[in-house]
């Protein structure tokens, strides 16, 4: 139980364009999901809490026009970066929160911004 | 106050050994405690977590330390295999979870014959 997928799982794009990552419960429901990105080595950063049905909570220094967070059901929350840049280059990490509180990770998304 | 220290950065344990992750965390809200498991390429998977009730929690060959008073807590991987060989993050949280998760800086430990 308690598994999270995301999709797609890796993604390449010209810098200008917007990309759409999806990230779902598969097996509960999650009133709360949080979006992360990951630079090599290093640890996980918050971008922000995705509720649904509201506006996400986007951390200090996280552009929100430029990462656009939907909760439109309780089993999935997309992240879309706009019009992206070669240093939007990342990997980005979702995880559902399960009824005990437990975050759950999806299995991440490789974005290259050519 | 945020922070959740963690040492070392890197960990070299000869197989069949004890790996041990410490730790260390300012604020005293924090009570909920997880570690995550992350290997290259893929998302973090919960390996085990514990609350402020109880000075120690076990699952399998992974036990988790709880000091509340040095507001300290430690991974102990019994027994370590090369399977084992992965990033670990240490995390803190208040609400029992249902806040956002502050993470540490992440173990990489290595496993050797």
């Amino acid at each position: 139980g308690a598994v999270v997928s995301q999709h797609p799982s890796w993604v390449i794009c010209k810098s200008g364009t917007s990309v759409k990552i999806e990230c779902r419960s598969l097996d509960f429901q999650a009133t709360t999901m949080f979006w992360y990105r990951q630079f090599p080595k290093q640890s996980l950063m918050l971008m922000a809490t995705s509720n649904e049905g509201s506006k996400a909570t986007y951390e200090q220094g996280v552009e929100k026009d430029k990462f656009l967070i939907n909760h439109a059901s309780l089993t999935l929350s997309t992240l879309t970066v706009t019009s992206a840049h070669p240093e939007d280059s990342s990997f980005y990490i979702c995880s559902a929160r399960g009824p005990g509180g437990e975050q759950y990770f999806g299995p991440g998304t490789r974005l290259t911004v050519t | 106050q945020q922070q959740v220290k963690q040492s070392p950065q890197s960990l070299i344990v000869q197989k069949g050994g004890i790996s041990i992750i410490n730790c260390a965390y300012e604020n005293t809200a924090f009570d909920y405690f997880p570690w995550y498991q992350q290997f290259p390429g893929k998302g973090p998977a919960l390996l085990i977590a514990i609350r402020p009730d109880v000075s120690e929690k076990k699952e399998g060959r992974f036990t988790i330390s709880f000091n509340k008073s040095a507001k300290q807590f430690s991974l102990h991987i019994m027994d370590s295999q090369p399977g084992d060989s992965a990033t670990y993050f240490c995390a803190a949280s208040r609400h029992f979870g249902n806040e956002k998760l502050t993470f540490g800086t992440g173990t990489r430990l290595t496993i050797i014959p």
